[in-house]
């Protein structure tokens, strides 16, 4: 079936370490995943995002890695700052046109 | 970038009565639109796909009858939560993408539904 695995559900950090947060899929025809940070009441953004045909893919302090033969994929946060709490979701492209979230991670970042 | 917007943002309303929530495309032409349900604390659940001239595509549990979905235009989709009782109180959030290619999904800013 369609399914979007995401752990851990609350992330506590401090200010400064890196956060990991990671997914799992169950379509192995899926080929695009992105993530989407999303603050108390506001619409979720898209932050990052990875195609089935490339490994890892970075943009200043975050960073996503995908194994595509383990149907994994991860959203890496260094130097995290107090404004990267949000609730982050994975997601991936199920059958190219339909969108199927994971449960997202609660990220707190203690100052 | 691709902008959606929806409304109303809020909206309160009795038991038993109908709530329409509207969402467009301002600045590029949808032909699809996606309609998810967002409660406290949890994800975003697809509810269904909203396509422009046919009828909307449900997600399997989601009742057809109740969450009327019409996609009139290439910019408007509509979500009507029809005899609404206090556990259809969540989140709706509409999103988009701009183009037939592109994978971005762009969101609006959700419809806080409340049901007393």
């Amino acid at each position: 079936g369609e399914n979007v695995e995401q752990h851990p559900s609350t992330l506590s950090v401090q200010e400064g370490d890196s956060a990991v947060i990671k997914c799992t899929y169950s379509d192995s025809a899926s080929n695009y995943f992105p993530w989407y940070k999303q603050e108390l009441g506001k619409r979720p953004q898209l932050i990052i995002d990875i195609r089935s045909n490339v490994g890892e893919k970075k943009d200043q302090r975050i960073a996503v890695t995908l194994n595509k033969t383990a149907k994994h994929f991860s959203l890496h946060i260094t130097e995290t700052q107090p404004e990267d709490s949000a609730v982050y979701f994975c997601a991936a492209l199920i059958g190219g046109f339909k969108t199927i979230f994971g449960a997202g991670t609660r990220l707190f970042v203690k100052a | 970038g691709a902008v959606v917007s929806q409304h109303p943002s809020w909206v309160i309303c009795k038991s038993g009565t109908s709530v329409k929530i509207e969402c467009r495309s301002l600045d590029f032409q949808a032909t699809t639109m996606f309609w998810y349900r967002q409660f406290p604390k949890q994800s975003l659940m697809l509810m269904a796909t909203s396509n422009e001239g046919s009828k909307a595509t449900y997600e399997q549990g989601v009742e057809k009858d109740k969450f009327l979905i019409n996609h009139a235009s290439l910019t408007l989709s509509t979500l009507t939560v029809t005899s609404a009782h206090p556990e259809d109180s969540s989140f709706y959030i509409c999103s988009a993408r701009e183009g037939a290619g592109a994978n971005v999904l762009t969101f609006g800013a959700g419809s806080r539904l409340t049901v007393l």
